[in-house]
């Protein structure tokens, strides 16, 4: 199985333009997580799902958005990207929302907001 | 919110062990972990603790938690060049959110 897979590796765009990262999971997992990745920082959570259908804000969740219309696919939304945006992302999956459920990460997104 | 400190850089030479520390401030953390990322790829789960253990030891890894002084340490024995990478420290809240801290980068010298 593929696991996670996220699209596109990486992006450059101008700011002001919208853009959509997308995370796809096939181990039928019922929550999924969106983190940000900065030099120093760590991962810092930005939406995550513990459902299909529900939605919940993270650390840092402005300026982006999130649907889960079903279980596979959680695609990260930003409608007008700004220099701030400029990270590495990464998405995550775990069977459940229970402490300790190891959480998978997909190889990650390098987004460049120009 | 919980905060998670590790420090930057550790150097190491081959077969020699590493030892990685992390202290954090929120002291209901029920789950501790340690995941590993190397160069261009996500994160992997190493290992991780019960907040009710003081120890936990797979193979060449050995997990220390001192609760009184929320204190967390990874060690590596026999430290091997694939070990080269970033290690990364994560607390564990309620609904499985994690809160990491900001990395170790973990350079092992032949």
């Amino acid at each position: 199985t593929a696991g996670i897979t996220q699209a596109p590796t990486s992006q450059i765009l101008a700011a002001g333009r919208s853009m959509t990262l997308r995370c796809t999971q096939d181990m039928r997992h019922n929550a999924m997580y969106w983190y940000r990745q900065d030099l120093g920082l760590g991962l810092r959570l930005i939406h995550y799902s513990n459902t299909a259908g529900t939605t919940g804000k993270g650390e840092v969740p402005d300026g982006y958005s999130v649907s889960r219309a079903n279980t596979d696919d959680f695609p990260l939304t930003s409608a007008s990207a700004v220099p701030s945006q400029t990270s590495v992302y990464f998405c995550a999956s775990s069977d459940s929302t229970s402490g300790g459920d190891e959480q998978f990460f997909g190889p990650g997104t390098r987004l460049t907001v120009l | 919110g919980e905060d998670v400190e590790q420090s930057l850089f550790l150097s190491v030479r081959e077969g020699d062990s590493s030892v990685i520390n992390c202290t954090y401030t929120d002291s209901s953390s029920t789950y501790l972990y340690w995941y590993k990322q190397e160069p261009g790829a996500g994160l992997q789960l190493l290992t991780y603790i019960f907040s009710n253990m003081d120890m936990k030891q797979d193979q060449r890894l050995t997990v220390l938690l001192n609760k009184k002084d929320k204190h967390l340490s990874l060690r590596i024995a026999d430290t091997q060049t694939g070990d080269s990478a970033i290690y990364f420290c994560a607390t564990g809240a309620a609904g499985n959110k994690l809160t990491f801290g900001g990395g170790t980068r973990v350079l092992v010298k032949p």
